[in-house]
């Protein structure tokens, strides 16, 4: 199985500043990686996919970058509404497997 | 507008059953797979099961295989999920999503609102 390790867990910040989301996979997944947000009690949203494609309606704050096995998600300038969780996941191979989350918190 | 709508979670006592559905909308039904996700109370999220968008392939974590099985139904656009021997750990909301195909790499582009399953005695 392919192991998708988020850092960091947890990320304190102010709007307007510039955020990074790292997620490292065990193994290549070529660009097959997704980005979602999610907010408490809702299901989790499609940011980006093929590691760097904006999700038509997102907003172009949000992009992602990477391949084979490192990758991260930049928020250029965080809004009041990016409060919330991310996930990355894998869609390479089965069994498809997401990434532990980063809590994106208030500073 | 395409819309997915979880139903049948609950409350179940340990090696009991449930089934769950999910009804869809907005879309042209069989010409996608659809796939369960589970989020344990407080915890991120893990993929359950896929179902190709005519039904002959399906695919399983290891953690529910042999216990849950993936279904659908085209004629009456709808996705099911039957949960047998149930366990505390399978305690979830659990989200249908739909995905373009279920052999061609593609992310989870809608998801429903999500239907808790409560294993307890």
């Amino acid at each position: 199985d392919i192991q998708m390790t988020q850092s960091p867990s947890t990320l304190s910040a102010s709007v307007g500043d510039r955020v990074t989301i790292t997620c490292r996979a065990s193994q290549s997944i070529s660009s097959w990686l997704a980005w979602y947000q999610q907010k408490p009690g809702k299901a989790p949203n499609l940011l980006i996919y093929k590691a760097s494609s904006l999700e038509s309606g997102v907003p172009s704050r949000f992009s992602g970058s990477g391949s084979g096995t490192e990758f991260t998600l930049t928020i250029s300038s965080l809004q009041p509404d990016d409060f919330a969780t991310y996930y990355c996941q894998q869609y390479n191979s089965y069994p498809l497997t997401f990434g532990g989350g980063t809590k994106v918190e208030i500073k | 507008e395409v819309q997915l709508l979880e139903s049948g979670g609950g409350l179940v006592q340990p090696g009991g059953s449930l089934r769950l559905s999910c009804a869809a909308s907005g879309f042209t039904f069989s010409g996608y797979a659809m796939s369960w996700v589970r989020q344990a109370p407080g915890k991120g999220l893990e993929w359950v099961s896929v179902i190709s968008n005519g039904g002959a392939t399906t695919y399983y974590a290891d953690s529910v295989k042999g216990r849950f099985t993936i279904s659908r139904d085209n004629s009456n656009n709808a996705l099911y999920l039957q949960m047998n021997s149930l366990r505390a750990e399978d305690t979830a909301v659990y989200y249908c999503a739909r995905r373009t195909a279920v052999n061609t790499p593609a992310p989870f582009d809608y998801w429903g609102q999500g239907t808790l399953v409560t294993v307890s005695s």
